[in-house]
């Protein structure tokens, strides 16, 4: 079955540091991806996207997500954490690329610590 | 521009009860959608309308009635509402369907007791 998989919870990183959350997705073709971050109360947001072309992608507030088609792989990266970037994460992958089939993991909740 | 609004913001409703949850927006988008968000489940889709007068069956639908109205309005209605539909609802709108990010309303938080 088609899946989106974010194995991680929870986590805490101190502002400044690096963060990396997981994303794994499991179709048959490589689907369109997408981050979406969530702030407390808030709806979501679009971090970024990524369709084709190069697997490095730039999204807003200084994220960037690569592409690894040999691991089924999006994961979101920041070189450096802000205190407002706590919220929740989610990858949602569409196969279609027509929004009526896409799928949203089930989330990484980030705390920032000071 | 208000973006996407979502009304009621919170609801109690008793088993059994009927509600419509509203949804505008005002970035003349074609495509509409509304989801509930449980938790640890991630989002999931009730329904979709592609174009203004028509309508589609999401992942989860049963329970659900969806109606769009015009082109800035999009109504989910639940006619006997059950406690398995106590969630977080979102609406959402996008250019079309394909390819455009969606922009999502801040979320209706419905209790069924």
């Amino acid at each position: 079955a088609q899946s989106v998989t974010q194995p991680d919870i929870h986590i805490t990183v101190s502002e400044g540091a690096s963060l990396e959350l997981r994303c794994n997705y499991s179709y048959g073709a490589t689907p369109y991806l997408f981050w979406y971050v969530q702030s407390p109360g808030q709806g979501l947001q679009l971090l970024l996207k990524y369709f084709s072309g190069d697997t490095l992608v730039q999204g807003i507030k200084g994220f960037e997500a690569e592409f690894k088609r040999s691991q089924s792989s999006f994961n979101l990266r920041k070189p450096s954490v802000h205190w407002s970037d706590a919220a929740e994460y989610f990858c949602a992958v569409d196969p279609t690329g027509t929004a009526s089939k896409l799928t949203f993991g089930t989330g990484t909740r980030l705390q920032v610590t000071l | 521009n208000a973006g996407v609004t979502q009304t009621p913001k919170f609801q109690v409703l008793k088993t059994g009860q009927s509600m419509t949850l509203q949804c505008a927006q005002d970035m003349n988008h074609n495509s509409m959608y509304w989801y509930r968000q449980d938790p640890g489940m991630g989002l999931r889709l009730i329904y979709y309308s592609a174009s203004e007068g028509t309508t589609d069956k999401g992942e989860v639908p049963n329970g659900y009635n969806v109606s769009r109205l015009n082109k800035r309005e999009f109504s989910l209605r639940l006619e006997s509402a059950a406690p398995s539909q106590t969630s977080v609802y979102f609406c959402a709108s996008s250019v079309d369907r394909a390819y455009h990010e969606q922009y999502f309303g801040p979320g209706t938080r419905l209790t069924v007791t």
